[in-house]
C-alpha cells in the first residue's frame, strides 16, 4: 500500500513563491502526480514526475527524489485563482494496478492579496 | 479533450434505497475509477476497473459495488444505501500505457446526501 503525507493548509501572499511538500512510504512506485482542484469542482492534472529532479511548466514545476520518498510542487507568482486544493498522488506498479494512483489528502492553498 | 460526465450532479436519497451512479467517458480510455471524496479524508478509491467486465476493490469497498459492462461506461451501485455513505462521488478515467499520458481525467462529482 501507500501513505501519503502533505500539509493540510497553506497561506502565501500574491505574487510569492510557495512550495508544497510531499512525502510517501509505498510498497511499489510508478510515477507522482500533482492535481489542483477547486473548491466544488473535479481535480485537474497538474504535473508528473517518475524520474529524479525537476519538472518545469510555466509558474508550476515539481520536484522528485525517490531516494528520499519526497516530491515538491513549486508556485511561483502566485495569483489569486491559484487558491485551491492541491492533491498529490502516487501511482502504483503491478499489470492490473497499472492505473491506480494513491491520493494525500490534500493542501489547501490560500492566496491574500 | 477528454470528457468525462455522471448522470448526476446532485443527487438525494433515502436510507435503504438502491442507488446507481453511472460515468461515462468518451475517451476509450481503458481504466476507470471510483473514488469517494469526504472533508479531511481526501480521496479514497471505492473500486476500480481496468477493462470491460473486469473489476478491483480498491481501499473502502464495503457497501459498494460496481459493473462495467462497456468500456466507455462504469457504474457504482450501493445496493442500500445508508446515511455514511453521504459524500462526493468523482469518477475517473484514464489509458492504461503505464506512460505519463496516463493521468486520471475526471468528472464533475455527484455529491449525494443519504436522509
Amino acid at each position: 500500500g501507500q501513505n501519503i503525507d502533505q500539509p493540510t493548509e497553506m497561506t502565501a501572499t500574491e505574487g510569492a513563491i510557495v512550495q508544497i511538500n510531499c512525502t510517501y512510504q509505498t510498497s511499489g512506485f510508478n510515477g507522482l502526480f500533482w492535481y489542483q482542484q477547486h473548491a466544488g469542482e473535479a481535480p485537474t492534472f497538474l504535473s508528473y514526475n517518475v524520474l529524479d529532479g525537476l519538472e518545469e511548466k510555466g509558474r508550476f514545476s515539481s520536484f522528485l527524489s525517490r531516494s528520499k520518498g519526497y516530491s515538491y510542487l513549486l508556485l511561483k507568482e502566485l495569483q489569486m485563482k491559484d487558491s485551491a486544493s492541491y492533491l498529490c498522488a502516487v501511482r502504483d506498479h503491478g499489470n492490473t494496478n497499472a492505473g491506480k494512483s494513491t491520493f494525500g489528502d490534500g493542501t489547501t492553498l490560500t492566496v491574500k492579496p | 479533450d477528454v470528457k468525462v460526465t455522471q448522470s448526476s450532479r446532485y443527487l438525494v436519497k433515502r436510507t435503504g434505497e438502491k442507488v446507481f451512479l453511472e460515468c461515462v467517458q468518451d475517451m476509450d480510455h481503458e481504466n476507470m475509477f471510483w473514488y469517494r471524496q469526504d472533508p479531511g479524508l481526501g480521496l479514497r478509491l471505492i473500486y476500480f476497473s481496468y477493462d470491460v467486465k473486469m473489476k478491483e476493490k480498491g481501499d473502502i469497498p464495503e457497501g459498494y459495488s460496481v459493473s462495467r459492462e462497456k468500456k466507455e461506461r462504469f457504474s457504482l451501485i450501493l445496493e442500500s444505501a445508508s446515511t455514511n455513505q453521504t459524500s462526493m462521488y468523482l469518477c475517473a478515467s484514464s489509458l492504461r500505457s503505464g506512460l505519463a499520458l496516463d493521468t486520471q481525467y475526471f468528472g464533475p462529482g455527484t455529491r449525494l446526501t443519504v436522509l
